[in-house]
């Protein structure tokens, strides 16, 4: 597709199991970021790779979260043992090689942790 | 984490009306970006500034980078219902990550 794509939609786990959000760029984007949305609120960074180098980790809220981008398109949000505060809209988006070029967002990952 | 302060907060008005939304920061940005969400969807950029003073328009929606480069606002004239959804302001830094504001839910009525 021409958009960023982002999968699951919806994930509902339990309190302790670890999720994996995977994330598809605009094909020939460089930059990829990650951003948690609470209910109500504005996105927040989390993440950033340019190619397969996370060159800013510095918004993951601790180290049960990990993002990977290894081959420098698809990325892979990586959330260990989770917490109920974890539940969230997970944001992709993706730039043109530059940094500060407009990002365009993914429709995210709403997870629901019981 | 750090949020840009948007205003207001939510507004219900009429069809035809215009809107106004503005944002500020107490850190300089180079590019000041809005986005448009709606239910169940990722935000998608409605206008993008990158000079200081700059008044970009992109049909109904007119946006400026204030002088200081610590706010902009968004105007959107003769609003109509698809106009329904949550604004956000943001501000790019250098490493070219997004710190956005609250939100501004607006309602039209037809």
């Amino acid at each position: 597709g021409a958009g960023v794509s982002q999968s699951p939609r919806y994930k509902v786990a339990k309190r302790g199991q670890d999720v994996a959000l995977r994330c598809d760029p605009i094909s020939g984007h460089v930059s990829l970021f990650w951003y948690q949305q609470a209910l109500g609120q504005g996105p927040e960074f989390l993440t950033y790779f340019q190619n397969e180098a996370q060159l800013d980790k510095s918004g993951l809220p601790s180290d049960r979260f990990f993002a990977e981008r290894p081959e420098g398109s698809v990325s892979t949000l990586k959330i260990q043992r989770t917490q109920q505060e974890d539940s969230a809209v997970y944001l992709c988006a993706s730039s043109l090689i530059m940094p500060n070029q407009p990002q365009h967002f993914g429709d995210g990952t709403r997870l629901s942790i019981l | 984490g750090q949020q840009l302060n948007q205003s207001p907060q939510s507004m219900f008005i009429q069809e035809g009306e215009d809107v106004s939304m503005n944002c500020t920061s107490s850190s300089i940005f180079n590019t000041w970006l809005w986005y448009k969400q709606e239910p169940g969807e990722g935000p998608v950029l409605l206008i993008a500034l990158y000079k200081a003073g700059e008044l970009t328009s992109n049909g109904r929606l007119t946006a400026q980078f204030g002088i200081t480069r610590k706010d902009s606002f968004l105007n959107i004239s003769a609003s109509i219902p698809s106009d329904v959804g949550i604004y956000f302001c943001a501000g790019q830094s250098s490493t070219g990550k997004l710190i956005f504001g609250q939100g501004t839910t607006l309602q039209v009525k037809p």
